[in-house]
Formats: C-alpha cells, structure tokens, sequence
C-alpha cells in the first residue's frame, strides 16, 4: 500500500524569504500522480501545484515550485517570496493512475507560519 | 455546480443520535471521495465511488459509517449512533477519473460535532 510522509509537523518562515516543505512517499508503482493542497482556516482544500511521475521537469506554479526526486521518493514543495496568505496547512497526496481504486492518499500535513 | 458544495456547514448532534452528511460534486465529476479530517490531523480516507462500479468501503471506520451516492450525482454518509470520537470536518471532493487533470476538488466540509 502507498504510504505518504510530512516529517515537519510545522514551519516558519519570515515574509518574503524562502520555505521548503518535505513530503517523502512509499509506492511500488512507477506511474502516479503527486500533489500539493493549500488548507487555510476556511478548511477549503486548495490545490497548489501537480506533478506526473512520468515527467523528470519538476512542476511550477509562479511563487510555488517542487524538488520531484522519483528515485528518493521524495516531493518536497518549495515557496518563494512568502505571503502572509501562505499561512496555512499544507498537505501532500498521492494518487495511482491505473485500474483499482483511485483514491488520494494524504500525508499529516505541515503547519506553514509566516512571520511579518 | 461550479463547485463542491457539502450541507450543513456546521452540525452540532447528541451522542446516540443520527446524522447526515450530503455533498454536490461538480458536474460531471464521475469519482466521489469522502473524508475524515480530525482536528489538528491528515485526511483520512472513508469511501470512494466511481460511476456505477462497487464503491471502496475500505476506510469505513465502523458499521456506524455508511454512504450511498446517487448516479454520478449527490451522495450522502450517514452515521448512527454517533459517538464523540466521530466529531471532525467531514471533507468530500469530487474528480475526473482519467484525464490530463486529475485533482480532487474539495467542498469547504462538515465540521461535526457530538455532545
């Protein structure tokens, strides 16, 4: 079974700087898709950017890019120049593009602060 | 709909009681997934319809916790006999089952809560 993992339970950053978000997966598939989702208060789930396993070029999202290493398993979601509205939790799924079910599975998620 | 909607926003029950939790997924958004998301927690996973194949029961905490879904439209999750652990944000989303966009979109949840 695919297993995902947030080591950093919560981060700060000071406005403006940059922030690095670690997200780190189990999977016997060579194929799937990864994502990063935004969860400010309003409890919306947003989703911040997506990433093919197929594609080496890692994905970009104007301030949000990711560090995509297929052979550490490793996801780890990158953003510069922060905002005060970056604060929130950030979540990181994973998802199987074949046959069977397709369901996200979500890590615990990272706590983003962002200091003025 | 333009987006995922869930009812009630928020809902407040007494232990022992029912409840039932509906959401609206986009049009035509043919997976449907619903959420458990305890406070401070991840997302953990409950149930998964795709059209009309058998749904994925496999997160279904209890026998307490069912879900029907309707076609490819509304769907609702019921708990009975509702006990305190079961208070958390009910989150569902909806999604495109192939294609070049595979996100999950999500409706903004049901925060339950039992007393």
């Amino acid at each position: 079974a695919q297993t995902v993992t947030q080591s950093q339970p919560e981060m700060s950053v000071q406005e403006a700087e940059t922030v690095t978000l670690s997200c780190t997966y189990d999977t016997s598939e060579s194929d799937y898709y990864l994502f990063w989702y935004k969860q400010p208060p309003s409890r919306q789930m947003i989703l911040v950017i997506r990433q093919e396993a197929y594609k080496q070029q890692n994905a970009t999202e104007n301030r949000f890019s990711v560090n995509f290493q297929k052979a550490a398993k490793s996801f780890s979601l990158k953003i510069s120049d922060s905002q005060l509205g970056d604060a929130a939790m950030y979540f990181c799924a994973y998802r199987s593009p074949g046959a069977g079910t397709y369901k996200y599975i979500f890590g615990t998620g990272t706590r983003l602060k962002v200091l003025a | 709909g333009a987006g995922v909607s869930q009812s009630p926003s928020n809902k407040v029950t007494e232990k022992g009681k029912d409840v039932e939790l509906r959401c609206d997924p986009i049009s035509g958004h043919t997976a449907l997934y619903w959420y458990r998301q305890r406070l401070g927690q991840g997302l953990e996973f409950l149930i998964y319809f795709q059209g009309n194949s058998a749904p994925d029961k496999s997160g279904l905490p209890s026998d307490r916790f069912s879900a029907e879904r309707t076609g490819e439209s509304v769907s609702t999750l019921t708990i009975q006999r509702t006990q305190q652990e079961d208070s958390a944000v009910y989150l569902c989303a909806s999604s495109l089952r192939v294609g070049t966009v595979p996100e999950a979109f999500f409706g903004q949840g049901t925060r339950l809560t039992v007393v």
